[in-house]
């Protein structure tokens, strides 16, 4: 079964500076991968998808995302951090077949300081 | 013009209590999907029904009963509410073709059983 691991529930980080949130997948095909944000009292929005086309990625808001097949990750970046950016982020892997399961990790809360 | 949209946004009953909650789209998708979100921020597949049909039934109390009367539409009934059913409650829709391709949800159903 496919999966990903978010390693880190709580990040913190200055306002203007490198966001970085881990995702490990484990998957014994070539997964599909996405990244996506949930505002407080909101619900997913899609930040950026892997779908072998490109190992870099670009979403919105100035996040990307780099899969790399030698240490199955598939981290969040963004250069600089602004207070908006603050919210929950998701990982997910989707299966092919199966019904195509959309699988969560189990999250990384931003948090933007001043 | 919403997407994915859930009725109520908001449901507060009392344990025994039988409710529903409603969830439409408008992207012309063939999956829906529910999700259940808890206290934590963990998400997990609860169904999935393609083209009217259940495709996936994880492992959820039978006081669920998701009903699909066409592709558009996909609602949730919980028979005698529990206080461990209290969840966000996300429905979200996507192509089932396409494994690439990411799910579109829905702003949620806050469920507080009391």
């Amino acid at each position: 079964a496919q999966s990903v691991t978010q390693l880190g529930s709580h990040v913190s980080v200055s306002e203007g500076a490198l966001v970085l949130l881990r995702c490990n997948y484990s998957s014994s095909v070539p997964p599909y991968l996405f990244w996506y944000v949930q505002y407080p009292n909101q619900g997913l929005q899609l930040l950026l998808k892997y779908t072998s086309a490109a190992t870099l990625v670009k979403g919105i808001n100035g996040f990307e995302a780099e899969f790399k097949k030698s240490e199955t990750s598939f981290h969040l970046t963004k250069p600089s951090a602004h207070m908006s950016d603050a919210a929950e982020y998701f990982c997910a892997v989707r299966s092919r077949g199966g019904g195509n399961k959309l699988t969560f990790g189990t999250g990384t809360q931003l948090k933007v300081e001043l | 013009d919403t997407a994915v949209s859930q009725t109520p946004k908001y449901l507060v009953t009392q344990m025994g209590n039988d409710k529903s909650i409603k969830c439409e789209q408008n992207l012309g998708h063939d999956t829906m999907y529910w999700y259940k979100q808890d206290s934590k921020k963990f998400l997990k597949i609860m169904f999935s029904y393609n083209n009217k049909e259940l495709i996936i039934n994880e492992t959820v109390p039978n006081r669920f009963s998701p009903k699909s009367p066409d592709k558009a539409h996909l609602n949730l009934h919980i028979n005698s509410l529990e206080l461990g059913d209290s969840a966000v409650y996300f429905c979200a829709s996507s192509h089932s073709g396409d494994s690439n391709y990411g799910y579109t949800f829905g702003s949620g159903t806050r469920l507080t059983v009391v």
